[in-house]
């Protein structure tokens, strides 16, 4: 599976619309991007994923570059309920193996 | 549904000693995981089972380590001795595969081992 970087630590201002960029240079034509995130101590919740299109949910959005080389995952109006690990995963389905990294640390500041 | 369940929550051991963690997948679920964590290593794959069947145990650190999965709704991480470096937060996840493919998350099992 490829590997994915993100930026270790990020702020957000509570309302305003938080960017989670995350880099996957090496992803191969068959492989989705996954996005989790991980509240302090809880196990990590799945929140979107995708192929190519840009996709959208109750939850987040996701934007994929048409070289599908990095994507953006954008929560739109941020809570303190969102500060936690955001973890961009890549993976070709199947069993899904999946390789978590160290993901970026969002915090939400009132 | 009650979600992936996981017991115990907490677990205080001493070294030497036999621990099991259970999982229990999301009914209808055909794929589960099994996940170890650390502040030094993050979150790291051990085993993961399809249909009840072990297909990749690459993750699993040493021979201390085992898993079984005798049925679809029950599966068990075993570590028989304990040493103080396998305190950890160990996560139980299932999937069912054809969906979306996310994988649902229990809420862990701490262990302690003194």
């Amino acid at each position: 599976d490829a590997k994915t970087t993100q930026p270790p630590s990020m702020d957000c201002a509570e309302g305003r619309a938080a960017n989670l960029p995350c880099n996957h240079s090496t992803i191969s034509g068959n492989e989705y991007v996954y996005w989790y995130r991980q509240i302090h101590s809880q196990g990590p919740q799945y929140i979107i994923h995708g192929l190519k299109n840009n996709e959208t949910n109750e939850m987040a959005s996701l934007i994929i570059t048409e070289d599908r080389k990095s994507s953006t995952l954008i929560l739109p109006h941020a809570t303190l309920r969102d500060t936690a690990v955001y973890y961009c995963i890549v993976n070709s389905g199947g069993y899904q193996k999946v390789t978590f990294g160290t993901g970026t640390k969002l915090q939400v500041i009132p | 549904d009650a979600g992936v369940i996981q017991s115990p929550r907490h677990e205080v051991t001493e070294m030497g000693q036999e621990v099991t963690l259970r999982c229990k997948p999301i009914s209808g679920h055909n794929s589960l995981f099994w996940y170890r964590q650390t502040m030094m290593r993050g979150l790291e794959l051990l085993i993961y089972f399809n249909n009840n069947v072990p297909i990749d145990d690459s993750g699993m650190p040493e021979d201390r380590f085992s898993a079984k999965m005798p049925n679809a709704s029950f599966s068990t991480l075993k570590i028989q001795p304990s040493e103080p470096r396998d305190s950890a937060v160990y996560f139980c996840a299932s999937l069912r595969q054809g969906s979306s493919n996310e994988q649902f998350f229990g809420p862990g099992t701490r262990l302690t081992v003194l």
